[in-house]
């Protein structure tokens, strides 16, 4: 299974756009990068997902490089409610197993 | 749309015992559904991968017959936690497959042994 890698935690303001990078080095053609947060004791939540275009929908959204190698989850405007475990995974065509990594811990302030 | 739902949201119960969860997706049909278990403080670890009409597959390392898994319908996998233990106490979630889409996870189930 192709790995990701993030970086553990970042930082955000309320109200300002954040920027979530993902590197995904090992990629294959049928490799979809997907988007999951997730909040203290719930089940993960479906943010974005995409192939190789850009990709954008009510809550992000998701810029993939040319090469397919990296990928960045943009949240425009960023609110408490964002605060969350943010996780990128990559699966097999869209109906993969999706193998979670750690993440990155996105904290929001005021 | 894409509601998954799991029954129940938390449970207790003595060493020794069976616990089944149950995993329903609402307003979708869904040939495939997962099992992942989380620690404290740690990512998800997928379990199994539950196919409807199928045997389930299993991760390395997780006992079948430890962990029963049933999809008998395409909105409803069980998920049997046999003669429970302290360490089998976790938070698990499951997710169901929309076909053409991705999946979307339910709520979970935080499991507790005594």
């Amino acid at each position: 299974d192709a790995k990701t890698t993030q970086p553990n935690s970042m930082e955000s303001n309320e109200e300002e756009p954040v920027h979530l990078p993902c590197n995904h080095s090992t990629i294959s053609g049928t490799d979809y990068i997907h988007w999951y947060r997730q909040l203290p004791s719930q089940g993960p939540e479906y943010v974005i997902h995409g192939l190789t275009s850009n990709v954008n929908n009510r809550m992000a959204s998701l810029a993939i490089a040319e090469d397919r190698k990296s990928s960045t989850l943009i949240l425009h405007r960023a609110t408490l409610r964002d605060a969350a475990v943010y996780y990128c995974i990559l699966g097999y065509n869209q109906g993969g197993k999706l193998i979670f990594g750690q993440g990155t811990e996105l904290s929001v302030k005021p | 749309g894409a509601v998954v739902s799991q029954h129940p949201s938390r449970v207790i119960c003595k060493s020794g015992t069976s616990v089944k969860i149950e995993c329903r997706s609402l307003d979708f049909q869904a040939t495939t559904m997962f099992w992942y278990r989380q620690f404290p403080k740690q990512s998800l670890m997928l379990m199994a991968t539950s196919n409807e009409g199928s045997k389930a597959t299993y991760e390395q390392g997780v006992e079948k017959d430890k962990f029963l898994i049933n999809h008998a319908s395409l909105t409803l996998s069980t998920l049997t936690v046999t003669s429970a233990h302290p360490e089998d106490s976790s938070f698990y979630i499951c997710s169901a497959l929309r076909i053409t889409d991705t999946q979307y996870f339910g709520p979970g189930t935080r499991l507790t042994v005594l």
